[in-house]
């Protein structure tokens, strides 16, 4: 199966440390999605990548989170200093760049932060 | 800003049931909308998606219709299965390739 890919699946994590995530997308999907979603609720956008270039973030995305996406192909989402909100799922999704065409987003199966 | 409301649920449904999950948006311009699903312990996916106004999206048996005119994106289908216990989403993309704005999600049980 070459679906998004995230790893860890699970992270447990004391309050004030930092955090990883990785994300690998389908394989020549040029664009990256991170989202986060909190339980009872939909996804919310953080940021994307087109390529190497991250092109928008959220003003939900605080000086405390930073993504990359080196070399275009899998990207990390680190979290610095970790606070109790920030207790989440975190998904990766990634899609085509079809011009002209709607393209689908696909998801991968989220990082669960959880922060003590 | 842009915006996506679902009905809340949880939706309790028995077997071979009629389903409606109701979706409205707020954006300008002209979205693109979808339906995602997430079952249990799995990761969201694509269930069907419309581009333009009047489009329908369709597949497994489910259905919805890009109303332009009352900003509406309501999923249904004719028979509920115990299998399409789940939680759905709605939501929109302003322009192709960008985010993804959702609505806060609508858990379906259905009981045989």
């Amino acid at each position: 199966d070459t679906g998004v890919s995230q790893n860890p699946r699970h992270k447990i994590t004391k309050r004030g440390q930092n955090v990883t995530f990785r994300c690998d997308p389908i394989s020549e999907h040029n664009r990256l999605y991170w989202y986060r979603q909190t339980l009872g609720q939909g996804p919310e956008f953080l940021t994307y990548f087109q390529n190497e270039a991250q092109l928008e973030k959220s003003r939900l995305l605080s000086d405390r989170f930073s993504a990359e996406r080196p070399k275009g192909s899998f990207s990390t989402l680190e979290i610095q200093r970790t606070e109790q909100g920030d207790s989440a799922m975190y998904l990766c999704a990634s899609s085509p760049l079809l011009a002209g065409y709607t393209d689908t987003q696909y998801f991968g199966p989220g990082t669960r932060l959880t922060v003590l | 800003g842009d915006s996506v409301t679902q009905m809340e649920g949880p939706v309790t449904l028995s077997e071979e049931a009629f389903l409606t999950i109701n979706c409205t948006y707020t954006a300008t311009g002209y979205p693109s909308l979808f339906w995602y699903v997430q079952y249990p312990g799995e990761g969201l996916q694509l269930l069907l998606k419309a581009t333009k106004a009047d489009d329908k999206g369709s597949n497994k048996g489910f259905e919805a219709t890009y109303r332009k005119e009352t900003t509406s994106f309501h999923l249904e289908k004719g028979s509920v299965q115990v299998s399409d216990s789940a939680v759905y989403f709605c939501a929109l993309q302003r322009n192709a390739g960008n985010m993804l704005t959702f609505g806060g999600g609508t858990r379906l049980m259905v009981k045989p």
